[in-house]
């Protein structure tokens, strides 16, 4: 799998847009990105994953640029709860498992 | 309801120990795993089975050993404890074992310590 970089930590205002960076240079043509977050004392939780196209759900959207290289996973409205390490992960599509890296930590502020 | 849980939630137990960890998905999911978060936060995959099969194991000691009775349990059990062991253990599963979307589910941690 193709490693990824993200910032170590963001702070964000609750009610604003956050926005997530995430590089994967050397991403090649069968990998998917994925984004997953982990709460405090929990578990990973799935939020969206992408090939190209950008991808938006009830949690989040994720902009993936043209080249590939980079994307941002988006949290359009922060809130509290969604203060959590949030990890960006490549994966090939058939591949059985997840490689998390260090993630960036995001903290909502009122 | 609990998609997937783990039991205990907390596991303090001694050097040299014997212990198990559970884990039940009520999903019917055919593939489940068993994830290790570090002390540094980082967390590494250990084993995945699927349909009751063992499908992957990442180089784990055995000293632990999975056992998976039917589709929708995956117990972790750990012989000879060490103090390198402490850490959160993660449960998992999925629908399938990979392809486009396959997302995975996380059970809430078991904690262990070992003194």
């Amino acid at each position: 799998d193709a490693k990824t970089t993200q910032p170590t930590s963001m702070d964000c205002a609750e009610g604003r847009a956050a926005n997530l960076p995430c590089n994967h240079s050397t991403i090649s043509g069968n990998e998917y990105v994925y984004w997953y977050r982990q709460i405090h004392s929990q578990g990973p939780q799935y939020i969206i994953h992408g090939l190209k196209n950008n991808e938006t759900n009830e949690m989040a959207s994720l902009i993936i640029t043209e080249d590939r290289k980079s994307s941002t996973l988006i949290l359009p409205h922060a809130t509290l709860r969604d203060t959590a390490v949030y990890y960006c992960i490549v994966r090939v599509v058939d591949d059985y498992k997840l490689s998390f890296g260090a993630g960036t930590t995001v903290t909502v502020r009122a | 309801d609990t998609a997937v849980s783990q039991t205990p939630k907390y596991l303090v137990t001694q050097m040299g120990n014997d212990k198990s960890i559970k884990c039940e998905q009520n999903l019917g999911h055919d593939t489940m795993y068993w994830y290790k978060q570090d002390s540094k936060k980082f967390l590494k995959i250990m084993f995945s089975y699927n349909n009751k099969e063992l499908i992957i194991n990442e180089t784990v000691p055995n000293r632990f050993s999975p056992k998976s009775p039917d589709k929708a349990h995956l117990n972790l059990h750990i012989n000879s404890l060490e103090l390198g062991d402490s850490a959160v253990y993660f449960c998992a599963s999925s629908q399938d074992m990979a392809g486009v979307g396959e997302t995975q589910y996380f059970g809430p941690g078991t904690r262990l310590l070992v003194l």
